[in-house]
């Protein structure tokens, strides 16, 4: 199957920090990572699209300077919040996909930030 | 720009009663996907269905795609406690990006 490994899976910070997620793929190779943002009772929001060795894709609205992406290797995705506020938290999600399968996409577990 | 939305928002059904979420989207879609996330869990894939009109069982779960392939269905017939959570639908983005447009979903509770 395919594994996509994301921690940490809860972290507290303390406002005007910055806290660093991690998104891996285990056991396949992830040019493409995908990065949601997920409210209380709401729907998944796409804010960006990770891309192995270059720029990341920002959605409308997102900061790219706020929601700093690397994507270092072919298995690791990093998003970083920076600066955080308290309205920045949030269930953080990311995605991948093995090359053509027919399998759809393998969310990681999730990262639960509270800024207090 | 493209939406997929998705009714109802949320469904209580008693144990052994049946469940079917809808989604339907703006524009013409090359797959639909679904998927189901837990409480505070994080989505799981279910499946994907590509063919217009294409009907795919799992047990107690049909998934259907529209002919126009712009809407679909997910069926769950005589539901237990273990299909509490939420369904998704989501279908490609504009562009070869990759990128997956998700419905609304549809939380369902299930009462023993």
């Amino acid at each position: 199957g395919a594994v996509v490994s994301q921690h940490p899976s809860r972290v507290i910070c303390k406002s005007g920090t910055s806290v660093k997620i991690e998104c891996r793929s285990l056991d396949f190779q992830a040019t493409t990572m995908f990065w949601y943002r997920q409210f209380p009772k709401q729907s998944l929001m796409l804010m960006a699209t990770s891309n192995e060795g270059s720029k990341a894709t920002y959605e409308q609205g997102v900061e790219k300077d706020k929601f700093l992406i690397n994507h270092a290797s072919l298995t690791l995705s990093t998003l970083t919040v920076t600066s955080a506020h308290p309205e920045d938290s949030s269930f953080y999600i990311c995605s991948a996909r093995k090359t053509a399968s027919p399998n759809g996409y393998t969310f990681g577990s999730g990262t639960r930030l509270t800024v207090v | 720009g493209q939406q997929v939305m998705q009714i109802p928002q949320y469904q209580h059904v008693q144990e052994g009663e049946d469940f079917t979420t809808y989604c339907n989207s703006s524009t013409t879609l090359s797959n639909i996907q679904w998927y189901k996330q837990r409480p505070g869990g994080h989505p799981v894939f279910l499946i994907q269905l590509v063919k217009s009109g294409e009907v795919k069982k799992q047990k107690r779960l049909t998934f259907q795609f529209g002919e126009a392939k712009k809407n679909s269905s997910l069926h769950i017939t005589a539901t237990q406690t273990t299909d509490v959570g939420t369904y998704f639908c989501a279908g490609p983005g504009s562009g070869n990006t990759g990128k997956l447009i998700f419905g609304q979903g549809t939380t369902l509770q299930v009462k023993p």
